[in-house]
């Protein structure tokens, strides 16, 4: 089965840049679009990136997207990090055989 | 703008059944495929069943599957889903969740989310 692979959690200090990776197994990451979903404590997700670096309307141009092939995986960029960044971090993909499939989630602490 | 609303959920016993709705709004809900994922207590985010935008087609995780129906009525901008032989495992906020294109496998929109509770 496809499985997507994300640290448990980072932290950085505010004004920063901080990247959170997401690595693919069982599959080949770059078939399918990867998304990213930023989720604030007792809040529903909110899409920050789509088809692997695309930002809806009104997600700053602080994040970003990236895929790197050779090591079957996707990173999310977050520059000039806020306190306001504080959230959990859910990469997300699909696969023929597995369906939707998401990154175990990441914590960021901005401190 | 785009607003998804589920309602639905609450406390049930296991083995016991519950149907939950979303209605959608600010968009042609009928030509976009949408999807349930849940958020069990503490936990990460997990996908339970996609339907295509006609209803040609349904798919599950292996979690729901044989146990857990999704459907749609585009007239009436509503998405559901069917849940039977409820278990503990179930419990957790329930999300429905709009494609970021009409057949993309990735979401632009959510909705607040509505918590299922199985527990005698």
């Amino acid at each position: 089965n496809f499985m997507l692979t994300q640290p448990h959690s980072v932290s950085e200090s505010p004004g920063k840049t901080v990247t959170i990776s997401c690595t693919g197994s069982g599959g080949n990451i770059a078939s399918n679009y990867v998304q990213w979903y930023q989720q604030r404590p007792g809040s529903a997700p909110t899409t920050l990136i789509y088809e692997d670096n695309q930002r809806p309307s009104g997600v700053p141009d602080r994040f970003s997207g990236s895929i790197d092939s050779s090591s079957n995986s996707v990173s999310l960029t977050i520059s000039g990090l806020k306190t306001e960044d504080e959230a959990d971090y859910y990469c997300q993909s699909f696969d023929i055989t597995t369906g939707v499939v998401f990154g175990g989630g990441t914590k960021l602490t901005v401190l | 703008q785009v607003h998804l609303v589920e309602s639905g959920g609450g406390l049930v016993k296991p083995g016991g059944s519950l149907r939950l709705s979303c209605v959608a709004s600010g968009f042609i809900f009928g030509d976009y495929s949408m999807s349930w994922i849940r958020q069990a207590p503490g936990k990460g985010l997990e996908w339970v069943a996609s339907i295509s935008s006609s209803s040609v087609s349904a798919n599950y995780a292996d979690s729901v599957k044989g146990r857990f129906t999704i459907s749609r009525d585009n007239a009436q901008n509503s998405l559901f889903l069917q849940m039977r032989s409820l278990t503990d495992e179930d419990t957790a906020v329930y999300y429905c969740a709009r494609a970021v294109y009409p057949l993309s496998s990735g979401y632009s929109n959510w909705g607040q989310g509505i918590l299922v509770t199985v527990s005698s």
